[in-house]
């Protein structure tokens, strides 16, 4: 059974640091885009950043320049370092698994989806 | 940015109803739109991905369809167990984007 279980969420002071990670099971982890996509408490989705099987990396733009990305495809994890938070980073992160058919007009959609984890960020 | 506007935002429906969510994309994006159905304290879960496709295991009475910009999420008879929050993606382009999201009340 495909399997993402996040971890690493917690209270973090603004301008303070948190990794947060993903453990996958039950598929062939490095041959798919991972993605992290969080929803603010009460709130709706908002993607956040994607590497693909290559490598390549994607990040929206309200965390460029302070979120990184990575993996670890001996370790079958996801990673997301989040520096310089803010307030409007609280949020619920989720680890989410892109499957993609077709080359040349490709179709994607996120399935499975971890459970998540909260993280929060106050003084 | 493409741009995802749902409609309704929030809707009350009768078990056994028909319900039908629309979903419009600020370009063209194919047949590239997905659906989501999530649970409060719970994960998104796919229901229908490009466009039309049903995940295994979504129930028969949801249907998807549309093409280019707008798009329909239909519930054929509504389920107690329904009752949750519905959301469409595009995955056109980077960044995916999502739209606000319909919540379905049983009345």
């Amino acid at each position: 059974e495909v399997h993402l279980v996040e971890s690493g969420g917690g209270l973090v002071k603004p301008g303070g640091s948190l990794r947060l990670s993903c453990a996958a099971s039950g598929f062939r982890f490095s041959s798919f885009t991972m993605n992290w996509v969080r929803q603010a408490p009460g709130k709706g989705l908002e993607w956040v950043s994607s590497i693909t099987s290559s490598g390549s990396i994607n990040y929206g733009d309200s965390v460029k320049g302070r979120f990184t990305i990575s993996r670890d495809n001996t370790k079958n994890s996801l990673y997301l370092q989040m520096d310089s938070l803010r307030a409007e980073d609280t949020a619920v992160y989720y680890c989410v698994r892109e499957l993609v058919f077709g080359v040349l007009q490709p179709l994607n959609w996120f399935d499975p989806w971890g459970q998540g984890t909260l993280v929060t960020v106050s003084s | 940015d493409i741009q995802m506007t749902q409609s309704p935002s929030s809707l009350f429906a009768s078990a056994g109803d028909k319900v039908t969510i629309t979903c419009r994309a600020g370009q063209t994006i194919s047949r590239c739109l997905n659906w989501y159905q999530q649970k409060p304290g719970k994960a998104p879960n796919l229901l229908i991905y490009a466009a039309s496709i049903l995940q295994s295991g979504t129930p028969s009475r949801f249907s998807g369809n549309g093409s280019g910009t707008d798009f329909n999420l239909t519930i054929s008879s509504l389920h107690p167990e329904d009752s949750a929050t519905y959301f469409c993606q595009q995955s056109y382009s980077i960044p995916r984007t999502f739209g606000q999201g319909t919540k379905v009340e049983i009345k």
